[in-house]
């Protein structure tokens, strides 16, 4: 099994803070990928990296960021928080050799902006 | 632009009962992936169904997935409790390039 390591677990947080959410690896996966759900919904893909330097947007618009400058980490920052993105921001790495594995997803980060 | 619908959303069963969960998706797929997730929990994977016809069985689980009528259905057989969570299936339809759109979830209660 990946191991997939997401902090933090929980934050709450004040209007038009800078945040961070960190994801980090040990499996040396190469693609990554950060999913937004919200309470009782599906996950939506806002981005994704298939290797160091590469990072896209996915199919729902973020304002958030995102980097890739190390294979096991996938930070994912927001400039200027706002209540509407409070949601769990969960990550997932699969690992290299072709597209046809299954997705290892971390525990998530709960946030919520106040 | 591809959309994946689960049915039942909801379900409630009683112990030792079997049922299905059905996955339909829009667009042409032959990848398919089904998760697990409990409650304030992360996901865990099921079965990734990759081609036409493909069954994997896992326990009292089992998935299959139909290319052609664009439907993956996961069955329970003789439900335990310890099933009960949010199980959703999510579609590659990207080439390959692993962009999983996600179901809304069948959120599954198996009683005593």
């Amino acid at each position: 099994e990946a191991d997939i390591y997401q902090t933090p677990r929980y934050l709450v947080i004040g209007t038009g803070k800078k945040i961070t959410l960190e994801c980090s690896q040990t499996m040396g996966h190469d693609k990554m990928y950060w999913y937004q759900q919200d309470p009782g919904m599906e996950l939506h893909l806002i981005h994704y990296s298939y290797g160091v330097n590469s990072t896209e947007k996915g199919d729902l618009s973020s304002e958030s960021t995102v980097s890739r400058i190390r294979t096991e980490h996938f930070p994912l920052t927001l400039e200027s928080a706002r209540p509407s993105h409070t949601s769990q921001y969960l990550c997932a790495s699969s690992p290299p050799g072709g597209f046809n594995e299954k997705l290892f997803f971390g525990s998530g980060t709960q946030l919520s902006v106040l | 632009e591809l959309k994946v619908e689960q049915n039942p959303l909801f379900l409630s069963m009683q112990e030792g009962k079997n049922y299905t969960i059905y996955c339909n998706y829009s667009t042409t797929s032959d990848r398919l992936y089904w998760y697990r997730q409990d409650p304030g929990k992360s996901l865990e994977s099921l079965f990734v169904l990759l081609s036409n016809g493909a069954v994997k069985q896992e326990g009292r689980l089992m998935a299959s997935l139909d290319t052609k009528a664009r439907l993956s259905t996961l069955h329970i057989t003789a439900a335990v409790h310890d099933l009960s969570a949010t199980y959703f299936c999510a579609v590659d339809a990207t080439q390959g390039a692993q962009k999983l759109v996600f179901g809304q979830g069948t959120r599954l209660t198996i009683n005593p």
